[in-house]
């Protein structure tokens, strides 16, 4: 079956940096892209990027740009997301999550844009 | 960026009721409509996909229908394990946005 684990929640500073993974398993990892969503404390849910596992290629949201770098280690099937100079408004609940389209079977140049299966959620808090 | 918009923002019901919330976005996203349910301290779960596409293992009491820029999630009878938020999704181009959500309590 397929799961999604994320590490574990995270306080930093106001200025630092945070890099939060997700493990993939249950399926082929290079198979699907992931984005990152995230849902800051009572509020909605905002997009963050996507990275293809396979080839390492991202697309961020242009909120995000400049501060936010994807990354994948193919060999552990983990996905990374790390977010530079934080501030207090980026305090939120960060969730990796799968695209359903199957870049392989469907010879697809992008994904989907919408989410099957979500990781448990990391909660990064910024506070000086 | 595509705006979707939800109505109502929040929602008081009982069991056994038939409720629908309403997603409108701020121009024509064909059929790229996806629904989520969200319970407290989880992860959103995919409902509904492609407008009225309902996902393997959720009940059938939940429907979607619609296309263009108007759309609707109806529950025909709430379960007690229904009360929860919800969020459509425009999928039809980057970057993807939610509606702000439509939380459902028990009236």
């Amino acid at each position: 079956q397929v799961q999604l684990v994320q590490s574990g929640a995270e306080v930093k500073k106001p200025g630092a940096s945070v890099k939060v993974s997700c493990k993939a398993s249950g399926y082929t990892f290079t198979s699907y892209y992931m984005h990152w969503v995230r849902q800051a404390p009572g509020q909605g849910l905002e997009w963050v990027g996507i990275i293809n596992p396979s080839g390492g290629s991202t697309a961020y949201a242009p909120k995000f740009q400049g501060r936010v770098t994807m990354t994948r280690d193919t060999s552990t099937s983990t996905v990374y997301m790390e977010l530079s100079s934080l501030r207090s408004e980026d305090s939120a609940v960060y969730y990796c999550a799968r695209d359903p389209v199957d870049i392989v079977a469907t010879v697809s140049s992008s994904g989907s844009y919408y989410f099957d299966y979500w990781g448990q959620g990391t909660l990064v808090t910024v506070s000086s | 960026d595509i705006q979707m918009t939800q109505s109502p923002s929040s929602l008081s019901a009982s069991v056994g009721d038939r409720v629908t919330i309403t997603c409108r976005a701020s121009q024509s996203i064909g059929s790229y409509l996806n629904w989520y349910q969200q319970k407290p301290g989880k992860a959103p779960k995919l409902l509904i996909s492609a407008a009225s596409r309902l996902q393997s293992g959720v009940p059938s009491r939940f429907s979607g229908s619609g296309s263009g820029t108007d759309f609707t999630l109806t529950i025909s009878s709430l379960q007690p394990e229904d009360f929860a938020a919800y969020y459509c999704q425009q999928s039809y181009s980057a970057p993807p946005t939610f509606g702000q959500g439509t939380k459902l309590d028990l009236k």
